[in-house]
Formats: structure tokens, sequence, C-alpha cells
């Protein structure tokens, strides 16, 4: 089975504070991206990335920055975190193009 | 454009009841189609992939996409309360690096 997991369930942080949210895949797949999630807004993509150090920005990539060293590794940076950001994070990894995705478990984070 | 639209719901049936979820879409141009399950507090799990116009069927589920129309569909059988969960549409553009776009999601009760 697909396993992706996600460093953190539950996440507390300050306002200004830089944040990493963690990804990691085992199953040697391609492309890997973050969402966010919130009621009444559904998923969002925030980054994708389609190779080792490729990034691509989704629909609300403002307030946020990625990176991918490693192909199982995608991270997710919050320069410095705003309430505005407290939301569900998750992560997801797909073989290739045009294929389904594989979810972690999500980051619920807040901001305080 | 990219917009799916779903019916956030609560939908609520009865234990045993055939459930039908359904989202609309406007961009011609997606061409796979996938149905989630997430519970409360947890990661979108995949339950159908589909490409093509037609019926899919996996034990309890039927997926059911109508490309002229625009309409898809995930059909339950036989409906357990386990079932209750948020359900979320998501498709793909297909053709290049593109994330998934989802449904805001239904929320679905399962009444024992």
């Amino acid at each position: 089975d697909v396993k992706v997991t996600q460093s953190s369930r539950y996440l507390v942080k300050r306002t200004g504070e830089k944040v990493f949210l963690e990804c990691v895949q085992d199953m040697d797949h391609e492309n890997m991206f973050w969402y966010r999630q919130d009621p009444g807004l559904g998923l969002r993509l925030i980054y994708f990335s389609y190779d080792v150090k490729m990034k691509e920005k989704g629909d609300i990539p403002e307030g946020y920055s990625v990176s991918r060293e490693k192909k199982e590794r995608f991270s997710l940076i919050l320069e410095s975190a705003s309430t505005n950001q407290t939301s569900m994070y998750l992560c997801a990894s797909r073989p290739q193009m045009n294929t389904e995705a594989f979810f972690g478990q999500g980051t619920r984070l807040t901001v305080v | 454009q990219k917009e799916v639209e779903q019916d956030p719901g609560p939908l609520s049936v009865p234990e045993g009841a055939i459930v039908s979820l359904n989202c609309t879409y406007s961009n011609s141009a997606f061409q796979y189609f996938m149905w989630y399950r997430q519970y409360s507090r947890k990661g979108p799990e995949l339950l159908m992939y589909t490409y093509s116009s037609g019926n899919k069927e996996d034990g309890r589920f039927t997926a059911q996409v109508d490309k002229s129309s625009k309409y898809i569909s995930l059909f339950i059988r036989d409906s357990q309360p386990s079932d209750s969960a948020t359900y979320l549409c998501a498709m793909i553009l297909g053709g290049g690096a593109d994330g998934l776009t989802f449904g805001k999601g239904t929320h679905l009760i399962i009444q024992p």
C-alpha cells in the first residue's frame, strides 16, 4: 500500500514563527502536492512538485514556500506564520500525470 | 476555468438505503475523475478512479461518469453507519503537470 506520512498530526505555533511541515512518501512517486482544507472552501492547492528541486505554484501560494531536495520528501514552509494560515494541511503524492493521488493523514495547524 | 460543484449536505439516509452523491463541472477538458472518502480529522482516502464515460463498480460502490453532461456520480449500495463521512469528488485536466481540482465535499450521515 502507498504510504504518505506527515510529520505531525497537530501543531500549534505563534504568529511570526517559521513553520516547517514535512511529508514523506514511500512509493517512489514523481509528483507531490500540498493542499490546505478549510470549512466551506474545500481543498485548495498551494504548491506541487513533479520532480526533485522542481516546484510549481498552485492556486494559493502566497505566504508559503516549498522544498523538494529528495524524491520522497516534500516540505511546506510558512516563512512567517499568520492566524489566517490556521488550517488543515494535506500532503499528497501520485506516480505520474493523470493518475490518482494518495493523501497523508493531515496536519492540523493552529497559529495563535 | 476550474469549477466543480458539489452539494455540501448534510445528506442523511437510513441504514441499508442506496446513496447517490453527485458533482457537476463546467470545464469539458476534465478527463480523469476520482471519489475520495474523508472521515473527520483524517486525510482523504481514494475510493474510485475513472476515466471514460460509463460505470465502474467496486464492491458496494459504483462510479458513473457522463462527460457529455459534465456530471459524475457515486452510488453506495446497502449503506452502513461506517459510510458516514464526507465524500469528495476530484478531477484532473490531464495532459501535463496539474493538481487535482476538488468539489467541496458532501457530508453523508447513515442513520442506524
